[in-house]
C-alpha cells in the first residue's frame, strides 16, 4: 500500500528566503507526482506535475524535483513571500489498481512572515 | 482555465438524511473522481468513475454512497443516511486519461452533520 510522507509538518520562514520541502513515498511505481496548494478552508491548486519519466518541473520562483527510484520529490520556493503561505501537498498517482488514484501527504503548513 | 465546479459549497444536514453533493468536471475529462478530507485530516481517496461505472473504491466508500453521471456533464456523490463521522470537506476531480495526466479538483463542498 502506497503511503506518502512529508517534512516538515510545519516551517515558518521571514520573507526573502529560499526553502525547501520533502515529499516520500513507499511504492516507486508510480505514473506521476502533484504539487498542490491548499488555503484553509479552500480547495486544491495544482502547482506542478511531474511525470515519472521527468526529473524536474519549474513554473516561475517553484522548482520541483522527482527521484523515482528512491522514492523522494522536493518542492523548491525561491523568494518566499507571505502569499505563499499555505498548505503544501504532494500526492502520487499509482500505477496499480484500476483506478488512477491519488495518494496524498499530510501536507506541510508553510507560514512566511514579514 | 477550464475548472471543476462543486454546488454547494457548504451544506448542514440533519444526522440519517440524504445528502447529493454535485459537481461539474470539466467537459473533456474522462476520469472522476470524489476525495474527502476530515478536518486536519490527509485527503482521502473514495471512488474513481470511468465510462459510467466505477473503477475503483476505498473502504470508505460502503453501501452507504453512490455515485451517478446522471448526463453528460453532472457527477454527484449521494450518502443515503449520513452519520457524524461523514462530516468533512468533498473534492470532486477530474483527469483526462489514465496514466499521464494530472487531476484538477473543485474547490469543494464543505459537509456538516449534525
Amino acid at each position: 500500500k502506497q503511503e506518502v510522507t512529508q517534512i516538515p509538518a510545519a516551517l515558518s520562514v521571514p520573507e526573502g528566503e529560499n526553502l525547501v520541502l520533502n515529499c516520500s513515498f513507499t511504492d516507486s511505481a508510480i505514473y506521476n507526482l502533484q504539487w498542490f496548494r491548499q488555503d484553509p478552508g479552500k480547495g486544491l491548486t495544482s502547482l506542478l506535475l511531474i511525470q515519472s519519466s521527468q526529473r524536474e518541473q519549474t513554473s516561475g520562483r517553484l522548482n520541483a524535483s522527482l527521484d523515482k527510484s528512491s522514492g523522494r520529490s522536493t518542492l523548491y520556493i525561491a523568494a518566499s513571500q507571505p502569499g505563499d503561505s499555505a498548505t503544501y501537498l504532494c500526492a502520487v498517482k499509482g500505477v496499480t489498481g484500476g483506478g488512477n488514484k491519488l495518494t496524498f501527504g499530510t501536507g506541510t503548513q508553510l507560514k512566511v512572515e514579514l | 482555465e477550464p475548472e471543476v465546479t462543486q454546488t454547494p459549497s457548504h451544506q448542514v444536514t440533519q444526522m440519517g438524511q440524504e445528502v447529493i453533493l454535485r459537481c461539474v468536471p470539466i467537459s473533456n475529462h474522462l476520469y472522476f473522481y470524489w476525495y474527502r478530507q476530515i478536518l486536519g485530516q490527509k485527503v482521502e481517496f473514495l471512488v474513481s468513475f470511468y465510462n459510467n461505472e466505477i473503477s475503483e473504491k476505498s473502504e470508505i466508500f460502503d453501501d452507504q454512497f453512490s455515485v451517478e453521471r446522471p448526463d453528460g456533464s453532472n457527477f454527484t456523490l449521494k450518502i443515503r443516511s449520513t452519520k457524524l463521522e461523514d462530516s468533512a470537506m468533498y473534492f470532486c476531480a477530474s483527469s483526462g486519461e489514465r496514466g499521464n495526466y494530472g487531476y484538477t479538483f473543485g474547490s469543494g463542498t464543505r459537509l456538516t452533520v449534525v
